[in-house]
């Protein structure tokens, strides 16, 4: 059980749009920066997405980052068939364990 | 550029103890924490702590207290993760990821998997 929630898997049409939740608490997320990893099969995670709304260097702007309050989303523009991969949102939990946490990963298929 | 370059596969017995190294290139060894990561088949990312660069200090996640030992040595930029009495649940790939703030893992090890079966 993961402590940040996201949905299981999306799926969209190359060239559509899509958007991937992240849901926590004011523990978490609605106290600390997000961000968002890549992780295409067989590869280790690529950081997508940082302090909730920025790109590292290389990143295209078709992936962009935001943050309401407890929940945060990850959305990506002009579906490629190479986007296909999993996607997991991360942050800092002050709670009594704190630490870092991830959302159980959402699977991106494009169709 | 920055690199992260983790150790092979091992394969271990229940009991046994095994030691996976991140050897790091192209930064300043001592800028950046180093946070382990574990990922068991089919499964999400689990944040397993970090260590300080400067002061060798760990920092474990309370899953992770006990078993697990993270180490440096600072005159080769190399961070280290052992995990003793291994179990079957062990099996996954760890990683090793340079954290550029709090979470801001910017730079990843390739894995190394670690299986645990008799």
């Amino acid at each position: 059980q993961s402590v940040l929630t996201q949905p299981p898997s999306v799926s969209a049409a190359p060239g559509q749009r899509v958007t991937i939740s992240c849901s926590g608490s004011t523990s978490n997320i609605g106290n600390s920066y997000v961000s968002w990893y890549q992780q295409l099969p067989g590869t280790a995670p690529k950081l997508l997405i940082y302090d909730n709304d920025k790109r590292p260097s290389g990143i295209p702007d078709r992936f962009s980052g935001s943050k309401s309050g407890t929940s945060a989303t990850l959305g990506i523009t002009g579906l490629q068939p190479g986007d296909e991969a999993d996607y997991y949102c991360g942050t800092w939990d002050t709670s009594l364990t704190a630490g870092g946490v991830f959302g159980g990963g959402t699977k991106l298929t494009v169709l | 550029q920055v690199q992260l370059v983790q150790s092979g596969s091992e394969l271990r017995s229940p009991g046994a103890s095994v030691k996976v190294s991140c050897k790091t290139y192209g930064y300043t060894f001592t800028i950046y924490s180093i946070n382990w990561l574990r990922q068991a088949p089919g499964q999400g990312l689990e944040w397993m702590g970090w260590i300080n660069p400067n002061t060798g200090n760990p920092t474990y996640a309370q899953d992770f207290a006990g078993r697990f030992v993270f180490s440096l040595d600072t005159s080769v930029a190399t961070a280290y993760l052992q995990i003793n009495n291994l179990r079957t649940e062990d099996t996954a790939v760890y990683y090793c990821a340079r954290d550029a703030l709090v979470i801001r893992f910017d730079n990843w090890g390739q894995g190394t998997l670690v299986t645990v079966a008799s």
